[in-house]
């Protein structure tokens, strides 16, 4: 089945400076690649999510690349706040089975 | 319009005793899925409805885990003989159930405490 593994598993970076964290996966089957933000006791929301036909996607300061050969996705975050303080997740997906990284635990400090 | 909704929001229970977690999946949506999330790691999969039909429970840790999906609507999730180990967020999710890239909305998950 499909292993996800993800770097680092805690960061902790300056208010405005950029946060990027990496995934590797093990299925070349994976198509779709999601990543979602975790607040304490909250429910994981999506903030983005790449598709395998694409390379990479943007959305105003967060942006996923993916390299297929590689087998591995990135999500980057720039102009970091304190609110986007919180544990990313991401995941790999064949069909309908998705399988969620450890996480890494973001820590944005003012 | 409504999202995933769980009930209950917490569980605490004895070892031993069994207990029932319920999903409300977003209306319309064919797929559901159940996830189990230990502190500090990512959401591991249990088991995958599309409509009423149990597609891939080959996430289900063992024999005392069982979930239905009568309707195709809602689900619970059932849990037998509970052990400590068995103490987690369970988190439900749903998707429209076309495959490939849709997207899954996760719901605020039950907190089980196995005492």
């Amino acid at each position: 089945g499909e292993n996800v593994e993800q770097h680092p598993s805690t960061l902790s970076v300056q208010e405005g400076d950029s946060a990027v964290i990496k995934c590797t996966y093990s299925d070349s089957a994976s198509n779709y690649f999601p990543w979602y933000k975790q607040e304490l006791g909250k429910r994981p929301q999506l903030i983005i999510d790449i598709r395998s036909n694409v390379g990479e996607k943007k959305d105003q300061r967060i942006a996923v690349t993916l390299n297929k050969t590689a087998k591995h996705f990135s999500l980057h975050i720039t102009e970091t706040q304190p609110e986007d303080s919180a544990v990313y997740f991401c995941a790999a997906r064949r069909n309908n089975d998705m399988r969620f990284g450890a996480g890494t635990r973001l820590t944005v400090k003012p | 319009g409504a999202g995933v909704s769980q009930t209950p929001s917490n569980k605490v229970t004895e070892k031993g005793k069994y207990v029932e977690l319920r999903c409300d999946p977003i209306s319309g949506h064919t797929a559901l899925y159940w996830y189990r999330q230990s502190l500090g790691q990512g959401p591991e999969f249990l088991i995958y409805f599309q409509g009423t039909g149990a597609a891939d429970d080959s996430g289900l840790p063992n024999d005392r885990f069982f979930a239905v999906r009568p309707e195709g609507s809602v689900s619970t999730l059932k849990i037998q003989r509970t052990e400590r180990g068995d103490s987690a967020v369970y988190l439900c999710a749903s998707s429209l159930g076309r495959g490939g890239a849709d997207t899954q909305y996760f719901g605020p998950g039950t907190r089980l405490t196995v005492l």
